[in-house]
């Protein structure tokens, strides 16, 4: 069974531009979650979709932060414009029930 | 606000030392509890997971976890670690009704010296 698999697994990026990260979760997983680890850290939920709708993104910053799962498979998350304390390590994860698979992440370096 | 305790950050053992990483939440409803790993160069993965039954649950690789409800604790153990255990552990918790999402503890780094 293929995992979730992400892109790009490393950015750098300079303060105020943009970048996108994308997912593609497990097959047939409903349940599909962006994550932010900042070092030191565990994960972060930032954003929690059920097919294509939105659960909760009440820890997302919607100034800047945006995500979308149109067809309620692939996702992107999308950074505009980028700060400093953005870097971090992007986790997409997917479930069809409780157990949450993770795929690999993104590291971004913001400069 | 729901919130997972992690007590120790940086465990170091010696190969057959025992292990117990403590972990502890804050929600006093019915919740889903987990640990994941990650080892060096590898994606979070689950260890091993409580949802109801008996609350000394067994994972791979001989990890174990006892839920103490009392006491808010997911705490998890191994009888005598390898040098393979080196790795973060993360304890997690999620309220098992109403679709709260998953809430992370910071984190264990365990190294295991040989």
């Amino acid at each position: 069974e293929a995992g979730v698999a992400q892109s790009p697994r490393y950015k750098i990026i300079e303060k105020r531009q943009s970048v996108a990260f994308w997912c593609n979760p497990i097959s047939g997983h409903a349940t599909l979650y962006w994550y932010q680890q900042i070092l030191g850290q565990g994960p972060k939920l930032l954003i929690q979709f059920q097919n294509n709708g939105v659960v909760d993104d009440s820890q997302l910053p919607k100034d800047r932060f945006s995500a979308e799962r149109l067809k309620g498979v692939d996702s992107t998350l999308k950074i505009q414009p980028a700060k400093l304390e953005d870097s971090a390590v992007y986790l997409c994860a997917s479930s069809a029930l409780n157990e949450q698979y993770f795929g690999p992440g993104t590291r971004l370096t913001v400069t | 606000a729901q919130s997972v305790s992690q007590h120790n950050h940086h465990v170091i053992l010696s190969e057959a030392a025992s292990l117990e990483l403590g972990c502890n939440y804050s929600y006093g409803g019915t919740v889903n509890l987990f640990w994941y790993v990650q080892y060096p160069g590898q994606h979070l993965q689950l260890l091993l997971k409580y949802f109801s039954g008996d609350p000394l649950v067994k994972g791979i690789k001989g990890f174990e976890a006892e839920f103490i409800k009392s006491k808010f604790s997911f705490n998890l153990r191994k009888p005598s670690v390898q040098w393979s255990d080196t790795a973060e552990y993360f304890c997690a918790v999620k309220r098992s009704t109403g679709g709260f999402k998953t809430i992370f503890g910071a984190g264990t780094r365990l190294f295991v010296k040989a």
